[in-house]
């Protein structure tokens, strides 16, 4: 069966940056893109962008460029999102989720990552 | 860029009735680009419905979706226990600068 497993927490001071993976499971890695969904505390949910496991191109929503780098390991199956200068509003759970190519949903997500950023 | 408004922001409701959850559009959305979700506390959001009707796997069919244009509609035949969370709708968009997804604020079900 299709699973994504995230990495663990995380806890960061402004400024800094932080890795979060999400390795994939069950299925041909390159049959979905990785997409990226940022949920703040009791908020909704915002997608920040995806990663096509096919050509490694990356497309990012207006409020998610310039800081948010997304990077795949093809050997093992894992997408990476990297976020430099953190700030404390990036403090949110971060989830990776599947998107076929020829579909318009989120069909599988990652259990998500909570990246904290405090003093 | 197409923003969705979900209501009501707060459905209670008892075990064993309706819920009828509403998803607006500023702009006209493609059947085919709208879904919805559910997410309990603490939990990942899980694929509800696609296509603006058609369940993903292992959904139950008490769950159906309706609606074209701008309105869109969830609804839940009968509540069981197990149904009580927070419900997004999401359109997908593909026009410059790019792709996107947008997601409503969601409408959460919670127990009367």
């Amino acid at each position: 069966q299709v699973q994504l497993v995230q990495s663990g927490s995380e806890l960061k001071k402004p400024g800094a940056s932080v890795k979060v993976s999400c390795k994939t499971s069950g299925y041909t890695f390159t049959k979905f893109a990785i997409n990226w969904v940022r949920q703040a505390p009791g908020q909704g949910l915002e997608w920040v962008g995806w990663i096509n496991t096919n050509t490694g191109n990356p497309a990012f929503a207006q409020a998610f460029t310039g800081r948010f780098v997304f990077s795949l390991d093809t050997s093992v199956s894992t997408a990476y999102l990297q976020i430099s200068s953190l700030k404390t509003e990036d403090t949110a759970v971060y989830y990776c989720a599947l998107k076929q190519y020829t579909g318009y949903q989120l069909d599988y997500w990652g259990q998500g990552t909570l990246v904290t950023v405090s003093s | 860029e197409i923003v969705l408004t979900q209501s009501p922001g707060t459905l209670s409701l008892s075990p064993g009735e309706r819920a009828t959850l509403s998803c607006r559009a500023s702009q006209t959305v493609s059947s085919s680009y709208l879904a919805w979700y559910q997410q309990k506390p603490g939990q990942a959001p899980r694929l509800l419905l696609y296509g603006a009707s058609i369940r993903a796997t292992g959904i139950p069919d008490r769950f159906s979706g309706s609606g074209s244009g701008t309105d869109f509609t969830l609804t839940i035949s009968r509540l069981e226990p197990e149904d009580f969370a927070v419900y997004y709708c999401q359109q997908y968009g593909n026009s410059p600068p790019g792709p996107i997804f947008t997601f409503g604020p969601g409408t959460k079900v919670d127990i009367k």
